[in-house]
């Protein structure tokens, strides 16, 4: 069973840049959200895909968007960078049906985002 | 939305003694309450879970119990190890559509000899 990967592991930009964050769910899970984690805090929920559509959003702006393919892998893509965006982003695949959360959460190593 | 507040922030103890962390939510809609570990460099792995059916639940060395009516939920770890060194994280939710989690700001654990 593979476990949910992201790519890439580290990356840096410089603020206004546009970034796109991947990652592949749990074998069998349908379900992925996103989070944001900030240094010394804990994950922030930014939104969750299910059957391709966005499916709850959490308090992030519109330039944080997103996509899920029909494999459930996902993409996060964040337009005009800000430095307070640098952070580690978390996806986690899950497997309950219509988007809900029946147990557990599977998270990946993150993608650590350094702005300048 | 939720608050959630854990409590302590950081915690110290002797290898083989036990330690408890304490979570308090405000969104009386919650019915899911799991716990997170997060070692350095990796993602969260949930090590534990109740809903909210159930008062207690026990998995060897760890245990969780919650308290609904005052909205709190508290993870024990007795005879604790040194490979017990992580951050938790507490992060109440709903199950339902578009449901999600909110997790606490962390307490880091650190076991010594």
């Amino acid at each position: 069973e593979t476990g949910v990967t992201q790519s890439p592991t580290h990356l840096i930009k410089t603020r206004g840049q546009q970034v796109t964050l991947r990652c592949s769910s749990q074998s069998g899970h349908n379900t992925v959200s996103w989070y944001q984690q900030a240094l010394g805090q804990g994950p922030q929920f930014i939104f969750q895909y299910y059957r391709e559509e966005e499916n709850g959003r959490g308090n992030f702006p519109p330039r944080f968007s997103g996509l899920q393919f029909p494999n459930y892998s996902s993409e996060l893509n964040v337009n005009a960078l800000e430095l307070d965006d640098s952070a580690l982003y978390l996806c986690a695949s899950s497997g309950g049906t219509g988007g809900s959360i029946t147990g557990e959460l599977f998270f990946g190593e993150g993608s650590r985002l350094t702005v300048l | 939305g939720e608050n959630v507040e854990q409590h302590p922030s950081t915690l110290s103890v002797q290898e083989g003694d036990s330690a408890v962390i304490k979570c308090t939510y405000s969104d009386s809609a919650s019915n899911y309450f799991p716990w997170y570990k997060q070692e350095l460099g990796k993602g969260p792995q949930l090590i534990i879970d109740i809903r909210s059916n159930v008062g207690e639940k026990k998995d060897q060395r760890i245990a969780v119990t919650l308290n609904k009516t005052a909205k709190h939920f508290s993870l024990h770890i007795t005879e604790t190890q040194p490979e017990d060194s992580a951050v938790y994280f507490c992060a109440p939710g709903y199950t339902g559509t578009a449901s999600k989690l909110t997790f606490g700001t962390g307490t880091r654990l650190q076991v010594t000899l």
